[in-house]
């Protein structure tokens, strides 16, 4: 079954501050997402990759960038957290086999708040 | 634009009746539609998926209706149990792109 971590679990920033939120995952997937919980908005996809050393914007990318130095490691970054960007924030991966995609593979989260 | 309409945003039901999730999409070459459910403090997790090549898929207690002419699909969840509660999502994707569309999601209460 597919492995992805995410790091911090937690952390609690201040406003203009600039944070880093790592994903890591073990089982080889091509695409990595990062994506945004907030109540009664569902999933919301900020970013995405399909390899190493390159990014895709999703839905809602304004505010965050995002880097993928290997096939593992995925990290979404905050430059400048504002009050706004509080929410869960999910790391996925995926396959990608010929030319479909398939199961996502959620990590556990990361509760940010910015104060 | 919400592309992924999903309704109710709640719903309760008693132990052994059926559950119904339904979606609406507006993209018309959308192509895969999976559920996830996602239990509280835990992260989401697929349930079950179709391809508009049939209009109906099942996996247990859990089916998929589509409609591919009215842009519609549903979950069934038959003899709902209190451990089905959770919030599901629908999604949808585009041919070979790999991006999720999701919805809102359902929180779903199933009382004893």
């Amino acid at each position: 079954e597919a492995a992805v971590t995410q790091s911090p679990r937690s952390k609690v920033a201040v406003t203009g501050g600039k944070v880093t939120l790592s994903c890591h995952q073990t089982n080889n997937h091509d695409y990595m997402y990062w994506y945004r919980q907030d109540t009664g908005h569902g999933l919301r996809l900020i970013h995405y990759s399909y390899v190493a050393d390159s990014t895709e914007k999703g839905d809602i990318p304004d505010g965050y960038k995002a880097s993928r130095p290997s096939q593992e490691n995925f990290s979404l970054i905050l430059e400048l957290a504002s009050l706004s960007q509080t929410a869960v924030y999910f790391c996925a991966s995926s396959d990608w086999l010929g030319g479909l995609s398939y199961e996502q593979y959620f990590g556990p989260g990361t509760r940010l708040t910015v104060l | 634009q919400q592309q992924v309409r999903q309704s109710p945003q709640s719903l309760t039901v008693w132990e052994g009746e059926t559950a119904i999730l339904n979606c609406s999409y507006e993209d018309s070459t959308f192509d895969y539609f999976p559920w996830y459910h996602q239990f509280p403090g835990e992260s989401p997790a697929l349930l079950i998926a179709i391809r508009p090549v049939s209009n109906k898929k099942e996996d247990g207690r859990f089916t998929i209706f589509f409609n591919k002419r009215e842009k519609k699909f549903s979950l069934h969840i038959a003899d709902s149990q209190p451990g089905d509660s959770a919030t599901y999502f629908c999604a949808a994707r585009r041919g070979s792109n790999a991006k999720l569309t999701f919805g809102k999601g359902t929180k779903l209460s199933v009382k004893s």
